[in-house]
Order: C-alpha cells, then structure tokens, then sequence
C-alpha cells in the first residue's frame, strides 16, 4: 500500500513570500497529482505530473522520480492562494490513487 | 462546461434509512470514483469503476455501494447509513484512469443522526 506524507502540514506566511509545500510517496507511481481545496471544500486540480516539472502562472510542481518527492512551489504568495494542497498519488499496479493529508496555507496581507 | 455533478449537495438522515448520492460527468470519461474526506484522515476512496459495468473497492467500501450503468453516471449507495459514514463525500472522474486530471464535483456534506 502506497503511503503517502505531505509536509508541512500547516504554514503560514506573508504575501510576497515563495512557498514550498512537499510530499514523499512510499511506492512507485505513475502520476502525482496537486490538488487545491478551499474554504467550502471545493476541489480543483492543480497539476498532474509524471515526470520533471510543470509550470502555471506563479504556480511550479516538481517531481523526482527517483527519490519518490514532489514539490508545489507558489512565488510571489497572495492572500487568495490561501487554501489546503493536497498531493495524491496514482499507482497504476494497484489502480489507486492515495492521498496526503493536506497542508494548510494561510497567506497574510 | 465540463463539470463532475453531485446531488444532493447537503443531507440531513437518520440511521438506516437508505439513501443514494448521484454522480454524474459530461466528459464521457471512463474512470469515476467516490471518496470520503473526515478531519485528520484526509480523503479515502471508497469505490471506483475503470469503466461502465466495472467497479472495484477502495479503501473504505464498507456500508457503500456503487453500480456504474451509464458512462455518465456513478451513484454511490448507502443501504442502511449508519453515523459514523457521516462525511463530506466527493465524487470524481478521469479519461485516463488515475493518470490524468481529475475533475472533482463539488462535494456532499451528509449527516446521519
């Protein structure tokens, strides 16, 4: 079973700052999802990566296959970016996709 | 617009009355699924169909059912609900199974007293 850990799991920063959320996984994936849920629970995706990086806006998501790692990275943070990240990876042996608990970002004006 | 569609949005129940929470997709996708999101746990899937008339177990499929007759269309079941499948239910879909980008429906909040 894939096992999958997100730090921090709570940040708080000031508008302006460059973020970084991170997320490990225990198994080998075919795909890694960022996702974006805010106050009033709706869930949007950010990203899906299989391999490199991906790019939208003042939002970046990594990912090294290798060291079963991915980062969210949000430059130039913004009060409206203040939502949980989620990370989920998908195995494709098992068919499952397998979530990270959720980092809580909280941007300050 | 494509969009994922849950019904109802809110419910309010008692236990053991049985009740369905519809899911439907407009972007001919082939794989749904139904998840579960509780404070501190996170979300869990409870069921998922790679395609019509296939469906398979989730982590947390016990109390749930699911049947995948249309394309469109992925109801998740509770027989008999019991309190502690109060939740925040979310129902989603993919064209490439897990490996491509998920659209989630806007959740349903369901409280069984």
């Amino acid at each position: 079973k894939n096992e999958v850990e997100q730090s921090p799991q709570n940040l708080t920063a000031q508008e302006g700052e460059f973020i970084t959320i991170n997320c490990s996984y225990s198994v080998g994936i075919s795909a890694l999802h960022w996702l974006q849920q805010h106050p009033g629970g709706g869930i949007v995706s950010l990203f899906m990566l299989s391999s490199g990086k991906k790019k939208h806006g003042r939002l970046i998501a990594t990912i090294n296959i290798q060291e079963k790692h991915s980062s969210l990275h949000i430059t130039a943070s913004h009060p409206r970016d203040s939502a949980v990240y989620i990370c989920a990876a998908y195995s494709g042996s098992a068919r499952q996709l397998t979530f990270g608990s959720g980092t809580q970002l909280t941007v300050l004006p | 617009e494509a969009q994922v569609t849950q019904n109802p949005r809110y419910l309010i129940t008692v236990t053991g009355k049985k009740l369905t929470v519809t899911c439907s997709q407009n972007m001919n996708h082939e794989y749904m699924s139904w998840y579960r999101q509780d404070p501190g746990l996170g979300l869990r899937q409870i069921y998922y169909s790679m395609n019509v008339e296939v469906t398979d177990k989730g982590d947390v499929p016990e109390g749930y059912k699911v049947s995948r007759k249309e394309k469109r269309n992925f109801p998740l079941i509770l027989e008999s609900p019991s309190p502690n499948q109060t939740s925040l239910y979310f129902c989603a879909s993919t064209l490439y199974r897990g490996a491509g980008e998920l659209f989630f429906g806007e959740g349903s909040r369901l409280t069984v007293l």
